[in-house]
């Protein structure tokens, strides 16, 4: 079946300019996370969906980012007013609930490269 | 603040060659997980450990957990090209009804034919 996409693929934008990227999970999938990595890096974590709960936001570097999650299932991150050290990759994944520890593979998406001049 | 620390950041060794890459904590994980990325793409999976003391092998890769689950080692045997990557591992605490993942510093391997 399909896996996790996310579009766009690239995006660039001028400093102090808002952004949304999107992400379609793995359909099914009750858990959707988004994380940041600088190039080269490992990841960051931003925030987390589960189901119908409230997100857990506590990875969301500052208030210019936020993330929604429609109807169980896409979800979108919007940074407003982007600085340059904004300038990532920003990585959606999701994952069952199911399983024991170790089993809740999460599935990633290649990925939106952000570039903020 | 990293949880976890992947060492060596960089490594760039000739084919056939074996090398060991490690991740380090001081915290307890229920489980570690190690990926490897290609540019351009996501994080694949490659393996979880659950158990401490835990040794899995993938082909030519062999994962170990350490017996206090804070840390773990990817060790790859007679390196090809296609092992190119950078490796990351991931320590997993679980957070309700999902898993949150700690990603560590990551490995970036080049392999030289």
């Amino acid at each position: 079946g399909a896996g996790v996409s996310q579009s766009p693929s690239n995006k660039v934008t001028e400093k102090g300019k808002d952004v949304e990227l999107r992400c379609d999970p793995i359909s099914g999938h009750t858990a959707l996370y988004w994380y940041r990595q600088s190039l080269g890096q490992g990841l960051e974590f931003l925030i987390y969906f589960q189901g119908n709960s409230a997100p857990d936001k506590s990875g969301l570097p500052s208030d210019r980012f936020s993330a929604e999650r429609t109807g169980g299932s896409v979800s979108t991150l919007t940074i407003q007013r982007t600085q340059q050290e904004d300038s990532a990759v920003y990585l959606c994944a999701s994952s069952l609930k199911k399983g024991t520890s170790g089993q809740k593979t999460q599935y990633f998406g290649p990925g939106t490269r952000l570039l903020v001049l | 603040t990293q949880l976890l620390e992947q060492s060596p950041q960089f490594l760039s060794i000739q084919e056939g060659e074996n090398l060991t890459v490690y991740c380090n904590s001081s915290s307890v994980f229920s489980s570690l997980q190690w990926y490897r990325q290609e540019p351009g793409e996501g994080p694949v999976l490659l393996v979880t450990v659950v158990t401490g003391g835990e040794v899995k092998k993938l082909k030519r890769l062999t994962f170990q957990f350490g017996d206090a689950r804070k840390d773990s080692s990817l060790h790859i045997t007679a390196a090809q090209p296609g092992d190119t990557g950078l490796y990351l591992c991931a320590g997993e605490i679980p957070r309700g009804e999902a898993n949150n993942l700690f990603f560590g510093t990551g490995t970036r391997l080049t392999v030289i034919p």
